[in-house]
């Protein structure tokens, strides 16, 4: 079945105990892309990447870090955690052809994280 | 002035009726996305259109681009239809989305 998935689904931490968030997907796509989702504020991207080795910061990509070494695997860093970082995290892929960012995303299950 | 604009924010309505989303915005685009998060957190994409109209189901996407302006419309709603409705469109580079607010709608049974 092709699919994002993203562990883990929930997670309560303390300030600054670093934490991933695993995000796979098994679709082959070059684009993946990570979003944090807050009351009243929408979609917002964290970072993105194009391809391998290939990441670029999006709206919001302070707190974070990101790699992508395999071309199935985005995972989400956060080195220091801070209550601010507490929100709903979307990992999504999609593929680049031709028609570039036109492509549907796909969204993994999203990560609730809460920061104490 | 946000770059996409949906209406209503929220919208109530009665298993049946007729539902209209509408989705406005104001860059040049080549195609827009509609995408439905449902009340547990998951996100779908439902359409990606980059001119007149696109079906599946009872959903319908409509899109004018001469206008910079895209409607979602339900027929025969339904309480399971019941979930937040959101539009994005591509930013210059194509690899980044400019994110509607979303429209949260309820059907009532």
């Amino acid at each position: 079945e092709a699919q994002v998935t993203q562990n883990p689904r929930y997670l309560i931490t303390v300030t600054g105990k670093k934490l991933t968030v695993t995000c796979s997907q098994n679709m082959n796509h070059e684009y993946m892309s990570w979003y944090r989702q807050d009351p009243g504020l929408g979609l917002r991207q964290i970072y993105y990447s194009m391809n391998v080795e290939v990441t670029d910061k999006g709206d919001v990509p302070e707190g974070y870090k990101v790699s992508r070494k395999e071309k199935r695997n985005f995972p989400l860093i956060l080195e220091s955690p801070s209550p601010n970082q507490t929100s709903l995290y979307f990992c999504a892929s999609s593929p680049i052809g031709l028609a570039g960012g036109y492509n549907e995303q796909f969204f993994g299950p999203g990560t609730r994280l809460t920061v104490l | 002035k946000n770059e996409v604009e949906q209406s209503p924010q929220n919208l109530t309505a009665q298993e049946g009726e007729f539902i209209t989303i509408n989705c406005s915005y104001s860059v040049g685009i080549s195609a827009l996305h509609w995408l439905q998060q449902h009340p547990g957190g998951g996100i779908v994409s439902l359409f990606m259109l980059s001119s007149g109209k696109k079906k599946h189901g009872r959903l319908i996407a409509t899109i004018n681009i001469q206008e910079k302006h895209s409607s979602l419309h339900i027929t025969a709603s339904h309480p399971r239809d019941s979930a937040v409705y959101i539009c994005a469109v591509p930013r210059d580079s194509n690899y980044q989305l400019i994110w509607g607010a979303g429209t949260k709608l309820i059907i009532k049974p």
